[in-house]
């Protein structure tokens, strides 16, 4: 049954450093979701990505953020200078796929997360 | 904004018994969709159940059901003949007809006791 799959599944960085989390989705799916979980607290929407351009963002998604879809495959989320705060478990999605309807209400499938700790 | 509330933070129940999530949320919408999310310890979110407003019908999925009372903006998940495999956070979760982010209730936190 295809997945969707994410790199790596544990980050650790300093304050103040770069990090990218990669994703790959099912293949075929239109729509492509980040959603991240501080330890203990809600999971929490970032931004959705259709047709390469990002459809909604969250308040949390500011300028410190930004996704891209470099290929036909991986779909990339980069946080350009890690604060502590930062400190969560970040989980991809993707829908839209065949088999659904190809619209932005389909049901979402998430990737294992990766669990990213600033130092 | 929608709010999706679930009151219980954890519950338990005996392996083979029956145990009910509630879930309620606040909207102003008319058509939307509701999940159940289950995230084992391995901290992957699985979809358990998907339930379209306008469908009057309760969803099933074998072993888990839903309540789904639209008046009463509750939607309550039953999780019948537990097993061990059950042990895990429940998230309640609401989606916008027109929209494509979801928000998350807080989670229960299920434990299924041999």
């Amino acid at each position: 049954e295809p997945e969707v799959t994410q790199t790596p599944s544990h980050q650790v960085t300093q304050m103040g450093q770069e990090v990218i989390l990669r994703c790959v989705p099912i293949s075929n799916h239109l729509y492509f979701y980040w959603y991240r979980q501080i330890l203990g607290q809600k999971v929490e929407f970032l931004v959705s990505f259709y047709n390469n351009e990002i459809s909604e963002k969250s308040e949390i998604f500011d300028d410190q953020f930004s996704v891209e879809r470099p290929d036909g495959s991986n779909f990339t989320l980069k946080i350009r200078s890690t604060k502590l705060e930062d400190s969560a478990m970040y989980f991809c999605a993707s829908s839209g796929g065949e088999g659904q309807t190809g619209t932005s209400t389909d049901t979402q499938y998430f990737g294992p997360g990766t669990r990213l700790t600033v130092l | 904004a929608q709010t999706v509330t679930q009151s219980q933070p954890e519950m338990s129940v005996q392996e083979a018994e029956t145990v009910t999530l509630s879930c309620t949320y606040d909207t102003s919408e008319n058509n939307y969709y509701l999940f159940w999310y289950k995230q084992p310890p391995s901290r992957q979110m699985i979809l358990v159940i998907r339930q379209e407003a306008y469908k009057q019908q309760n969803a099933t999925e074998n072993r888990f059901s839903v309540n789904f009372q639209k008046a009463a903006k509750s939607f309550s998940l039953k999780i019948s003949d537990s097993q061990l495999g059950d042990t895990a956070m429940y998230f309640c979760a609401f989606m916008k007809a027109a929209g494509n982010k979801l928000t998350f209730g807080g989670g229960t936190r299920v434990l299924v006791k041999p």
